[in-house]
């Protein structure tokens, strides 16, 4: 089955620097690749998606690039400001032992004012 | 904004004691999931609904766990009986299409089992 793998698990920049947090699949077939985040406390959101006929997506101060024959794919945050501190979870589809999004591990951004 | 509805928001019951969560997804929404979230660990999905139909439960503990979603709507996970290690949020989540979209997930339920 899908297994996604994300990394930094914790990253802290400077406010105004860029954050880019990693993330790997196994599933080839996987055609599907959303982001949420999840402030302290709160549900998780989703952000931004790409899915697999697409390299690059970008909305505002955040993007998504994937790298379809590497099965990697990697979340961009420019700008950064203290209220994108938060945990950052990637996430892959997989119809393989069953229909199910499996969630990475978690990236928690620390951005210091 | 149209929310997915979850009750309660905390639980704390006793180690083989029964619990039960419930889940009212948008309105519209076929697909329903439950996932449980240990602290400092990404959500793993426990079990997918399309309408009443029970797609995905291959992570579900089924000897201690279950869920029903009885008229493809609202659905309820229930714990019996519970352990320690059942100790996490449950979050529950919904889609219009299924798992090619994005979801939305409620607000969750902490259990804490003493």
């Amino acid at each position: 089955g899908e297994n996604v793998e994300q990394h930094p698990s914790t990253l802290s920049v400077q406010e105004g620097d860029s954050a880019v947090i990693k993330c790997t699949y196994s599933d080839s077939a996987s055609n599907y690749f959303p982001w949420y985040k999840q402030e302290l406390g709160k549900r998780p959101q989703l952000i931004i998606d790409i899915r697999s006929n697409v390299g690059e997506k970008k909305d505002q101060r955040i993007a998504v690039t994937l790298n379809k024959t590497a099965k990697h794919f990697s979340l961009h945050i420019t700008e950064t400001q203290p209220e994108d501190s938060a945990v950052y979870f990637c996430a892959a589809n997989s119809n393989t032992g069953g229909f199910k999004t499996i969630f990475g591990a978690g990236t928690r951004l620390f951005v210091k004012a | 904004e149209a929310e997915v509805a979850q009750s309660p928001r905390y639980k704390i019951t006793e180690k083989s004691q029964a619990v039960a969560f419930w889940c009212d997804p948008i309105s519209g929404h076929a697909t329903l999931y439950w996932y449980r979230q240990i602290l400092g660990q990404g959500p793993e999905l426990l079990v997918q609904f399309q309408d009443e139909s029970v797609v995905d439960d291959s992570q579900l503990p089924k000897d201690r766990f279950s869920a029903e979603r009885l008229k493809g709507v609202d659905s309820t996970l229930k714990i019996q009986p519970a352990e320690l290690g059942d100790s996490a949020m449950y979050l529950c989540a919904s889609s219009r299409f299924g798992q090619d979209y994005g979801y939305t997930f409620g607000s969750g339920t902490r259990l804490t089992v003493v």
